[in-house]
């Protein structure tokens, strides 16, 4: 059974610092791997998606990495800004048509 | 238009009332989901239907029954609930099948009392 895990579970930076989020995942065999944000109360966000075949994903300051093999994923979010704060979760795909198995998040504060 | 829409926003019921959830996108999307979420833990998938028909049900109590009428609209009604229930239920679309970028809607607070 695939198990995610994203440490640490909460991050307090100051601006304009780097972030970095953490995603592990026991099964290697995955499918795709996506982020997503979530404000309080909110709906997710879709922030990247990283096929399989793909090491890395880009959109503007985010930047995302996997390593299938070790079975982790990372977000990096550059110079932080207030508005960053949020969730941030990561959820894999073992195969095309099967669920998305989500990690517990990272809660995120910038402070300015 | 790139939105997952989902009506009402909040929600307060008791145990004996009927209600439905709804959720409409005009994306093109084939493929639809019910998400619950309860406080500071991740989506939980109940549903999903694929091109109008049901391809994933999680084991999910008969007091939630989800309808796809078309493409485009998805809901969820509700009886008979029970307290422990109450959570954000999210709905959220993709292209065609479940292994695609999902799309989420802003969720429906629902509490019963």
């Amino acid at each position: 059974k695939q198990e995610v895990t994203q440490i640490p579970a909460a991050l307090s930076v100051p601006e304009g610092e780097n972030l970095v989020l953490n995603c592990s995942f026991t099964d290697s065999a995955i499918y795709n791997l996506q982020w997503f944000r979530q404000d309080p109360g909110k709906g997710l966000t879709s922030l990247l998606l990283i096929q399989s075949s793909q090491r890395e994903q880009t959109s503007g300051r985010l930047n995302a990495s996997l390593d299938k093999s070790s079975g982790r994923s990372t977000l990096y979010i550059a110079a932080s800004q207030p508005g960053d704060s949020a969730t941030y979760l990561c959820a894999v795909r073992k195969a095309a048509g099967n669920k998305l198995t989500f990690g517990g998040g990272t809660r995120v504060l910038v402070k300015p | 238009d790139t939105e997952v829409t989902q009506t009402p926003k909040h929600l307060v019921m008791g145990m004996t009332n009927k209600k439905s959830l709804k959720c409409e996108q005009h994306m093109g999307h084939r493929a639809m989901y019910w998400y619950k979420q309860k406080a500071k833990k991740p989506p939980e998938l109940m549903f999903v239907y694929s091109y109008e028909k049901l391809s994933i049900n999680e084991s999910v109590p008969s007091r939630f029954s989800p309808e796809c009428p078309n493409s485009s609209l998805l809901n969820l009604h509700l009886h008979a609930l029970q307290p422990e229930d109450s959570a954000l239920y999210l709905c959220a679309s993709s292209l065609q099948g479940v292994g695609e970028k999902l799309f989420f809607g802003s969720g429906t607070q629902l509490s019963v009392l």
